[in-house]
């Protein structure tokens, strides 16, 4: 298997752009995560996944950001518009048993925003 | 929620000493315990994990140890190398699937 895959690696908008980050989860997994890592504030859950459901966006920080889950090889995370301080690399993740069992990350996205 | 307290943030080792990075938790519910490893721009990647009903758990050069009554839990390298040198990240889950991660520990390891 392949691994978690993200795109794009590398992101540099413009404030005030929409900005679509994407990921294709392990095949059989059930669960799939998205986080930001900054330093200032480190790893942060932003939503997570069950069986294409969202579970839990509470980390998700403002109306700006969406994710969806259309099915169970893909999802998306939006932010729209995007500003400076989203600034940060995103990570994806999923995992295959309720459990809690080890999240596979993925390469991630470097998100910049001028 | 749960909340995840990881020290040293920084620690500079000679190579062949041990490294030891602790974490402690609030919620008692708290049964799985991961480390992660992280090498500079890099994902990160499970290096050891331990669940409630295990005190310590070994995997060559790591170890993992935990106290439930005192809710910390610790990671230990034996006889450290240069390709150790990272960010190392301990999290804490209570059954659910999320995890709340520590805020890291650069690991330098000098030669």
């Amino acid at each position: 298997d392949a691994g978690v895959i993200q795109s794009p690696r590398h992101e540099v908008t413009e404030m005030g752009q929409e900005v679509t980050l994407r990921c294709k989860p392990i095949s059989g997994h059930d669960y799939l995560f998205w986080y930001r890592q900054t330093m200032m504030r480190g790893l942060e859950l932003l939503i997570y996944f069950n069986n294409n459901v969202p579970i839990d966006d509470s980390g998700m920080p403002e109306d700006r950001f969406s994710a969806k889950m259309p099915n169970a090889s893909f999802s998306t995370l939006k932010i729209q518009p995007s500003e400076p301080r989203d600034s940060a690399v995103y990570f994806c993740a999923s995992s295959l048993l309720a459990g809690p069992y080890e999240q596979y990350f993925g390469p991630g996205t470097r998100l910049t925003v001028t | 929620g749960e909340n995840v307290e990881q020290h040293p943030s920084t620690l500079s080792v000679q190579e062949g000493d041990s490294a030891v990075i602790k974490c402690t938790y609030s919620d008692s519910a708290s049964n799985y315990f991961p480390w992660y490893k992280q090498e500079l721009g890099k994902r990160p990647q499970l290096i050891i994990d331990i669940r409630s009903n295990v005190g310590e758990k070994k995997d060559q050069r790591i170890a993992v140890t935990l106290n439930k009554t005192a809710k910390h839990f610790s990671l230990h390298i034996t006889e450290t190398q240069p390709e150790d040198s990272a960010v190392y990240f301990c999290a804490a889950s209570s059954g659910g699937n999320q995890f709340y991660f520590g805020t890291g520990t650069s690991l330098t390891v000098i030669p």
